[in-house]
Formats: C-alpha cells, structure tokens, sequence
C-alpha cells in the first residue's frame, strides 16, 4: 500500500516552455502532498505544500508564480513549471501522507527529471 | 524540528549488519525520529520511524537511546541494494514537513 505515482519521469523541452508535472496517491487519500526539489549531489529542498482544495504553502524563496500547484482531488496534485529556463534543470518530487496525523509517514513519488534545453 | 546530525559516508560488507548513527540531541518529546533512503535517481523510500522504544520491520530495526538525543538505524544482512543515502529526520507530531539533511551515503561492498 501508499503508492505515490508521478508522471513523467522525464521530460527534455525547450526554454520558454510551461511543464506539467503529475502526483498521484494510487491506494490511499492525501488531503496534503508536498513537492520537492533537488539538483545534483544536493538534498532534497521542500518547494511547498499543496492542500486539497485550497491553495499550495510555498517555501521562503520559491516563486508562486513560477512553481503553479493545483491540488483539485484527494488524490493528484499538479506541479506547473512555467515559462522553464534551464536553472529550473532538476529533480523534481512530490510525496503525499494519508493523513494529517504527523506521525505517519510521507511516501515519495519516483521523481521526475526536468531538463531544460 | 531539530537538526539531526549524521557521518557524510559509510561502507559495510555485504552480509554484515549496516549500523547508522544519528545524532539528534537537542529533540524534544513530542518529535518521532523518521529514517528514510534514496537510491540513486529515485525518489526517498520510507524506511522507519519512532518515538521513544525501539522499533523493527522487515526492512530494518531502529534503536533510540534512552536520553532520545541519538539513534541508531540497523540493517541486518545488508546487500548490495542497500546502497544509498540514508536520512534521518525529527519531526513533531502533528505537523507534516519533513525536512531533509545531507545524510549518510552507505557503500555496501561486496
């Protein structure tokens, strides 16, 4: 159980080019999903939380109209990359608990790779 | 959430037990200390968490010192799958961020 699905994996476009990027709990409701970012040989770094039905809690320093979150169900969570340019190359993930209880854990997605040409 | 500290890297032999130390001396009583691993270009898998006992799974054990201020994450027969960079996290019962340190890179050599 708690599978998190994202999707893609991978994704090579051009500068100037608005990516979506899909989280999805295949086995459980996640009234909260996070997403995460992480370059290479880096940790992974909290973008923002994203609340089902309201709207995403950005991280200080992580541009809201950059980084578009849509949690619209229980159980996906969009993460839009608008107007990519390559510093926006990364390793971008999202994860999602069943509940809301702190002491259960978070299942992570298998990230997606975002390479920006 | 406390600030965990843990030893850039390891190596273990296959087979033998794989010990983790984590340092988290300044948690306080309502943080649960969360293990997590990430194999290369994938995303970080759940391993174990707890508060104040001991705790095992099928993946691992987990040993917290009586004081809290450190623990220990334990592999029992560990194998080449292992290899990873294993995080350890606090975080306080009801909130939801996890934040993530630079963890451990465990080798497991054959």
């Amino acid at each position: 159980g708690a599978v998190v699905s994202q999707h893609p994996s991978r994704v090579i476009c051009k500068s100037g080019t608005s990516v979506k990027i899909e989280c999805r709990s295949l086995d459980f409701q996640a009234t909260t999903m996070f997403w995460y970012r992480q370059f290479p040989k880096q940790s992974l770094m909290l973008m923002a939380t994203s609340n089902e039905g309201s709207k995403a809690t950005y991280e200080q320093g992580v541009e809201k109209d950059k980084f578009l979150i849509n949690h619209a169900s229980l159980t996906l969570s969009t993460l839009t990359v608008t107007s990519a340019h390559p510093e926006d190359s990364s390793f971008y993930i999202c994860s999602a608990s069943m509940t809301q209880n702190g002491n259960q854990p978070q299942h992570f997605g298998d990230g997606t790779r975002l390479s920006i040409l | 959430d406390a600030k965990t500290t843990q030893p850039p890297s390891m190596d273990c032999a296959e087979g033998r037990a794989a010990n983790l130390p984590c340092n988290h001396s300044t948690i306080s009583g309502n943080e649960y200390v969360y293990w997590y691993r990430q194999i290369h270009s994938q995303g970080p898998q759940y391993i174990i968490h707890g508060l104040k006992n001991n705790e095992t799974n099928e993946m691992a054990s987990l040993i917290i010192t009586e004081d809290r201020k450190s623990s220990t994450l334990i592999l029992p027969h560990a194998t080449l799958r292992d290899t990873a960079v294993y995080y350890c996290i606090v975080r306080v019962q009801g909130a939801q961020k996890l934040v993530f340190g630079q963890g451990t890179r465990l080798t497991i050599n054959p």
